[in-house]
Order: C-alpha cells, then structure tokens, then sequence
C-alpha cells in the first residue's frame, strides 16, 4: 500500500520564476487537498478536490495559484511569478471519503524555497 | 470562526514516561471531528488517533489515548510509555462540516522531546 508521493522533495528558485508541484494520491482514495505549512506554524488549507472537480478554495490561493486533477488521480499546483512569501512547505494529502471519521493522510511535502 | 490552540510550544519527558499535549478547540458546529497527528523533523506528517463529536468513549489507538472534555472543548493527546521515537512535533486539528467543509483546522503545534 503506497502512501501519498510528492515531487519534487525540494525546490529553490528565483523570484518571479513559477513552479509547479506534483502529488499523487493513495490509490483508491478520490479525494486529495492541497495545504501550506511555514515555519513553526501548523498547515493551513489551500484547495481541495473530489475526483476531478476542484470544490474549495482558500482566500490563501491567490490568482497567481493554481491547481488540477485532470483525471481525477493525481494533482499539480502551479505557483506563477513566485515571491519570497511563497517559501514554504507545501503538502498534499488524500482520503477515500468525506466521512467525519476518516483522516486525510498526507505526502512527505515539496519544500519551496524562493531566493 | 473555529480555532485550535496548543498553548505548549516545547514539551520534555523522561524515556518510558506519559506525557500530556494540550488542545482546544472552538467551533458552533454540533458536528465535528479532531485529529491528532506527528510530523517528524523528516517532515511527513502520520495521523495518530481521531475523536469525533458525538463519541462517547474517549479514543485510544495502541500507546496514544485522547482525553476528551466536550464541555470545556479540549482534546488533549496522552502518550503513554514514552519512547524516544516519539520526538517529534504534535499537532492537534479538527473537522466541522457547517463552518469548513472538508479542511482540517490544525493548531500551531507542540514540540515534544523525549529524553533518554
């Protein structure tokens, strides 16, 4: 049972540059989320998807964000003109339903660090 | 606006010891779950154990229990026999349906360090 993967592990970039990341969910699950974590704080949500469709965005997701799952398997979110603010930890995670009891279980995280 | 808060920013304990992390939350939901989970220095973060609302028994997964305090809307996370494995950061996150849909809320974190 593979768990969730992330790609890359790390990126540096200069400002203004876009990235984009990579997360492949757990199989079977149909529900992946997108979060950020900087520094000594907790993740923060940013989108999050049921199959293909993406159903909620955070205010945090500005317009230079963005975030697909074409197929309905895995997930890119792209960050367009990068600032020095978007340096973070950037983790995906998924689950196999909207159940209340069901945890969302997450990818080691890209690590975004913009020079 | 639901908020969760670990008022221990650095936690020690004693090798084979218990520890207590600390969680509260606020929500007007009626309806919600809260997660713990660890995040080693490595990075992943590894769900522990989940307590939902209307459970009436306290959750316990193997050394992990949860001391669930509905009234005073507190969730603390009991490790019991520590090991030094255990080090890690603990954070503490919930689920309210009504207010955020389908997010986790997660609060600032604790740092536990297990001493030898």
């Amino acid at each position: 049972d593979t768990g969730v993967s992330q790609n890359p592990r790390h990126k540096i970039t200069k400002r203004g540059q876009n990235v984009t990341f990579r997360c492949d969910p757990i199989s079977e699950h149909n529900r992946l989320y997108w979060y950020r974590q900087t520094l000594g704080q907790g993740p923060e949500f940013l989108t999050y998807f049921q199959n293909e469709a993406q159903l909620e965005k955070s205010r945090l997701l500005s317009d230079r964000f963005s975030a697909e799952r074409p197929k309905g398997s895995f997930s890119t979110l792209e960050i367009q003109r990068t600032e020095q603010g978007d340096s973070a930890m950037y983790l995906c995670a998924s689950s196999s339903t909207d159940r209340s009891n069901q945890p969302q279980h997450f990818g080691d995280g890209t690590r975004l660090s913009i020079l | 606006a639901q908020k969760i808060t670990q008022t221990q920013p650095g936690m020690f304990v004693q090798e084979k010891e218990a520890v207590t992390l600390d969680c509260t939350y606020d929500t007007s939901d009626q309806s919600y779950g809260l997660f713990w989970y660890k995040q080693p220095s490595s990075g992943e973060m590894i769900f522990l154990i989940y307590q939902g609302s209307y459970d009436e028994q306290n959750a316990t997964e193997g050394r992990y229990s949860l001391n669930f305090q509905k009234a005073r809307k507190s969730a603390n996370l009991v490790i019991s026999a520590s090991q030094l494995g255990d080090s890690a950061m603990y954070f503490c996150a919930m689920r309210d349906w009504e207010t955020s849909g389908s997010r986790l809320t997660f609060g600032e974190g604790t740092q536990l360090t297990v001493n030898p």
